[in-house]
C-alpha cells in the first residue's frame, strides 16, 4: 500500500486557522477511525496530536483538531501561533498486513 | 514520566548489522507495544514494525521483512531493533516509540538513534 497523501506545505498568519488534509483510500482511512497526527520541529522526535481521529492526549491544546469524511482525514489547528512551525505527520492503521501507513508530511509555515 | 531513552549513534559499513536498543521508565513495560520508526535525512517517517512486549508477538512492514527483528528483555524494560544488511539508504535516525497496538497510535516517543551506513 501506498503513503497516505498529504500536501507538501501550506502555511498561515498568526491567529489565523488552516487544514491539513491527509488522503487515504477505503482499505485504510476510509475503514478505520484510526487515524492519529503528529507534530515534529527541527531535530526533535515526533509529538503526538490526535489519536482515534479527533482525540486529545492529555495537555495537547484544544487549538489543534481532527476529523475524518470518507477516505480523507483532516488536522485543523485554530489561532496560529509561531510555535506551530512545524511538519506535521498523519498516521492510519490499514489493516492487519499493512498495519500503518503515514503520510508524507507536511511543513506549515507560520508567516 | 514517561521516558524512552534510546543507545548513542552508529557507523556501520555497507553489509553490517546494528542494534538499536530503547530503555523504557516511568511506566510499566509490558501492557504496551513498541514500534520502530525511522527517518531518512531530510524525508518523511516510514514504519518499520511493532512488537507486543506481554507476549512478543510481531508484526513487521513489508519493505523489512527477513531484515529486521524486533525483540524486548521486560527484566530491563528494554526494546531492541536489530536490522542486518545494511545498505547506504538506511542512513536515517531511528525512533522507538510506545504503541497503542488495538488503537494504532503512538503515545510516547524515544530519543531517537542515528545510523549512518558508509564505506
Amino acid at each position: 500500500q501506498s503513503a497516505l497523501t498529504q500536501p507538501a506545505s501550506v502555511s498561515g498568519s498568526p491567529g489565523q486557522s488552516i487544514t491539513i488534509s491527509c488522503s487515504g483510500t477505503s482499505s485504510d482511512i476510509g475503514s478505520y477511525n484510526l487515524v492519529s497526527w503528529y507534530q515534529q520541529h527541527p531535530g526533535k522526535a515526533p509529538k503526538l496530536l490526535i489519536y482515534e481521529v479527533n482525540k486529545w492526549p492529555s495537555g495537547v491544546s484544544d487549538r489543534f483538531s481532527g476529523s475524518k469524511s470518507g477516505d480523507t482525514a483532516s488536522l485543523t489547528i485554530s489561532g496560529l501561533q509561531t510555535e506551530d512551525e512545524a511538519d506535521y505527520y498523519c498516521c492510519s492503521y490499514a489493516g492487519r498486513t499493512t498495519f500503518v501507513l503515514f503520510g508524507g508530511g507536511t511543513k506549515l509555515t507560520v508567516l | 514520566q514517561v521516558q524512552l531513552v534510546q543507545s548513542g549513534a552508529e557507523v556501520k559499513k555497507p553489509g553490517a548489522s546494528v542494534k538499536v536498543s530503547c530503555k523504557a521508565s516511568g511506566h510499566t513495560f509490558t501492557p504496551y507495544g513498541f514500534s520502530w520508526v525511522r527517518q531518512a535525512p531530510g524525508q518523511g517517517l516510514e514504519w518499520m514494525g511493532w512488537i507486543n512486549a506481554h507476549n512478543g508477538d510481531t508484526n513487521y512492514a513489508q519493505n523489512f521483512q527477513g531484515r529486521v527483528t524486533m525483540t524486548t528483555d521486560t527484566s530491563t524494560s528494554t526494546a531492541y531493533m536489530e536490522l542486518r544488511s545494511l545498505r547506504s539508504d538506511d542512513t536515517a535516525v531511528y525512533y522507538c516509540a510506545r504503541f497503542r497496538i488495538t488503537m494504532a497510535y503512538i503515545d510516547v516517543w524515544g530519543t531517537g538513534t542515528t545510523v549512518t551506513v558508509s564505506s
